[in-house]
């Protein structure tokens, strides 16, 4: 079964506005890592949170990490045409390397 | 760096016969992993190796799938016999290891098609 599960499982929007996509998961974990996959390729990392972290910013991305709700989101602002792909959460414990990833959510940015 | 290189790209074969997949891990990383896309199932794990060892191989489906890693730069996924519903994107990727903190960088993918 799938550790994490991303909301929505779609999001259309238009360039230049913001995205959201939000996870939840199950256990606890040791961090919590957002992938990006366009269609086509491999998974591409984006950003990773630690488990006592609460915010962190890369460009234009913001995740914010809410252990006791067991959740995270990942904010897109001033979304671009390119942002269009779909994302994934990962969740990794502290028993090893593993990643158990979502369902995905695809997001489309129209121009 | 080139990178996390997989081959093939692309295969289609027939039910029954043999496919093995290859992956070549980034240069320095410990851990390789192994993962199929479907539409159905999402991203499933299906095997990981730490220092050519595997360490996690309860996501392998079935007897009919192996992997192996014979040292630090090359891994195989076999398919033997394949079944139509083992088509898919096969994933690779490789990782420094060492600690649950570390990205993965996924290979480009195998899309494996079972006639």
């Amino acid at each position: 079964s799938q550790q994490g599960e991303e909301d929505p499982q779609a999001l259309s929007i238009q360039e230049g506005e913001n995205a959201t996509m939000n996870c939840s998961y199950k256990t606890s974990i040791n961090n919590l890592q957002w992938y990006r996959q366009n269609s086509g390729r491999g998974l591409v990392h984006l950003i990773l949170i630690r488990s006592n972290e609460r915010e962190k910013h890369s460009g234009r991305l913001r995740v914010t990490l809410d252990t006791s709700k067991k959740s995270s989101s990942l904010l897109i602002t001033a979304s671009r045409a390119a942002d269009t792909a779909s994302y994934f959460c990962a969740t990794g414990n502290n028993a090893g390397n593993m990643l158990t990833f979502g369902g995905g959510t695809r997001l489309m940015v129209k121009p | 760096d080139a990178g996390v290189i997989q081959s093939p790209r692309h295969e289609v074969t027939e039910m029954g016969q043999e496919v093995t997949l290859r992956c070549k891990p980034i240069s320095g990383h410990n851990s390789l992993f192994w993962y199929r896309q479907t539409m159905m199932r999402g991203l499933e794990l299906l095997i990981y190796f730490n220092n050519n060892v595997p360490i996690d191989d309860s996501g392998m489906p079935e007897d009919r799938f192996s992997a192996k890693m014979p040292n630090a730069s090359f891994s195989t996924l076999k398919i033997q016999p394949s079944e139509p519903r083992d088509s898919a994107v096969y994933f690779c990727a490789s990782s420094p290891g060492g600690s649950t903190h570390n990205e993965q960088f996924f290979g480009p993918g195998t899309r494996l098609t079972v006639l």
